[in-house]
């Protein structure tokens, strides 16, 4: 059973527009969020997170919202640049060693 | 580039056979974690280590197991190769034990397994 999902496989927006990514957690006990970033042949690499403590982070272009009571969060990123086409995964903090858990992931395309 | 290093980048194994899996973690990170993301799927957490001992353990079988090194380097060895087992097979390296923050984990570029 997915502890976190992301229930879109892929979204394209067009350059210069904004791109928002979705993401869905069965826990509430989750209480740290992260935000990834994957090119092909590439490792995971780290964007932006947010906690439970906050609704809101922002870090340039990107942008992290968390509604805890849905438990749900999605990244924007503003304005999409082609660059950005890649793989997000989504990820909550679990377990008392602080393992990651992920989902899918949503692959999206920024087409110019 | 995060300064995780994996080895090696690909390989092949026949079912029933045995790996190796080598990581590098990033001077000054004492914790290694192994991840397997399939086709399709987000990375799943195998276990991690921790000075040199075991620290967690997700949902996978005792063939897979793990070692940690005084320098923190890591190895993942899976026995009895089965075709599920074919994924791309991600070490994390991190300065803290328990629940850090994600920047501070820094993921390699993995090690891609294709069990025939």
């Amino acid at each position: 059973d997915q502890q976190v999902k992301q229930n879109s496989p892929s979204l394209s927006v067009q350059e210069g527009r904004i791109s928002i990514l979705n993401c869905d957690y069965t826990n509430s006990m989750f209480d740290y969020f992260l935000w990834y970033k994957k090119y092909p042949a590439e490792g995971p690499t780290f964007l932006i997170s947010i906690s439970s403590i906050k609704d809101k982070n922002e870090d340039g272009r990107f942008t992290v919202f968390l509604n805890k009571s849905a438990k749900h969060l999605s990244l924007h990123i503003v304005p999409s640049q082609p660059g950005d086409s890649a793989v997000y995964f989504c990820a909550a903090v679990g377990g008392s060693q602080g393992n990651l858990i992920f989902g899918k992931g949503t692959k999206l395309s920024v087409k110019p | 580039e995060t300064g995780v290093t994996q080895s090696p980048t690909h390989l092949i194994k026949t079912r029933g056979q045995q790996v190796t899996l080598r990581c590098s973690s990033q001077s000054g990170h004492n914790t290694v974690s192994w991840y397997q993301q399939a086709l399709g799927q987000g990375p799943q957490f195998i276990f991690q280590y921790y000075r040199e001992e075991e620290n967690g353990r997700g949902n996978f079988p005792p063939r897979f197991s793990g070692l940690q090194f005084p320098n923190y380097s890591s190895e993942l060895n899976v026995n009895a190769l089965e075709l599920d087992d074919s994924a791309l097979y991600l070490c994390a390296s991190s300065s803290q034990l328990g629940r850090g923050l994600g920047n501070t984990i820094y993921f390699g570029e993995g090690s891609w397994l294709t069990v025939v």
